[in-house]
């Protein structure tokens, strides 16, 4: 089945700089990497998704890669700001076809913004 | 629409007891999950279903079962509960995936479940 890694396991920043959370996947036929945002107690919220048939998609200040040849995608955060304070996870997803479709997550990643 | 919605929010039950958390979703979506997460973890896939009448084990299955009767409803069984299945359980739920690929996943509040 599919793994799905995630690094780093925290990560603190200045309020205006940026934030690069980075996850690799082991099934290359995963095609779908959502990234979800998890605020304490809270319910996961899908920030930003990706399908595997672009290589980058950008939403304001929230921006995602994908490297299909090295199976691996990264979340970026320009311009942080506190309230992105939150624990982040990215998923991925294999086609249909395959039987199961279901999301496997890595293990999520802390950012804490300093003002 | 409210979403997916799950409950109890909260629950604490003593070891060997038997409990079941439900989930309900009103966006008419044939997929539907069940996660559990651990403290400090990712979420882990116990059970999910892709239609009525169909269900299927995930990652952490061992220690609950489901059921899907109706495309609304995807109640999760714990038939003996023990202390390891402490965790917080999401379910979540997605449409049909369209031709360019999967549709987002819409997860309920979740329900904080501890065993004593």
């Amino acid at each position: 089945g599919e793994n799905v890694e995630q690094h780093p396991s925290t990560l603190s920043v200045q309020e205006g700089d940026s934030a690069v959370i980075k996850c690799t996947y082991s099934d290359s036929a995963s095609n779908y990497f959502p990234w979800y945002k998890q605020e304490l107690g809270k319910r996961p919220q899908l920030i930003i998704d990706i399908r595997s048939n672009v290589g980058e998609k950008k939403d304001q200040r929230i921006a995602v890669t994908l490297n299909k040849t090295a199976k691996h995608f990264s979340l970026h955060i320009t311009e942080t700001q506190p309230e992105d304070s939150a624990v982040y996870f990215c998923a991925a997803s294999p086609p249909v076809r395959e039987g199961r479709r279901a999301l496997t997550f890595g293990s999520g990643t802390r950012l804490q913004v300093q003002p | 629409n409210a979403g997916v919605t799950q409950t109890p929010k909260f629950r604490i039950l003593k070891i060997g007891q038997s409990m079941t958390l439900q989930c309900t979703q009103d966006m008419n979506h044939n997929y539907m999950y069940w996660y559990r997460q651990d403290p400090g973890m990712g979420l882990k896939l116990i059970y999910y279903s892709v239609g009525a009448g169909i269900t299927d084990k995930g990652e952490v299955p061992n220690g609950y079962n489901v059921s899907r009767s109706t495309t609304e409803d995807f109640p999760l069984r714990l038939e003996l509960a023990a202390p390891s299945q402490t965790s917080v359980y999401f379910c979540a739920s997605t449409s049909v995936p369209r031709p360019r690929g999967d549709q987002p996943q819409h997860f309920g509040d979740g329900t904080r479940l501890s065993i004593l």
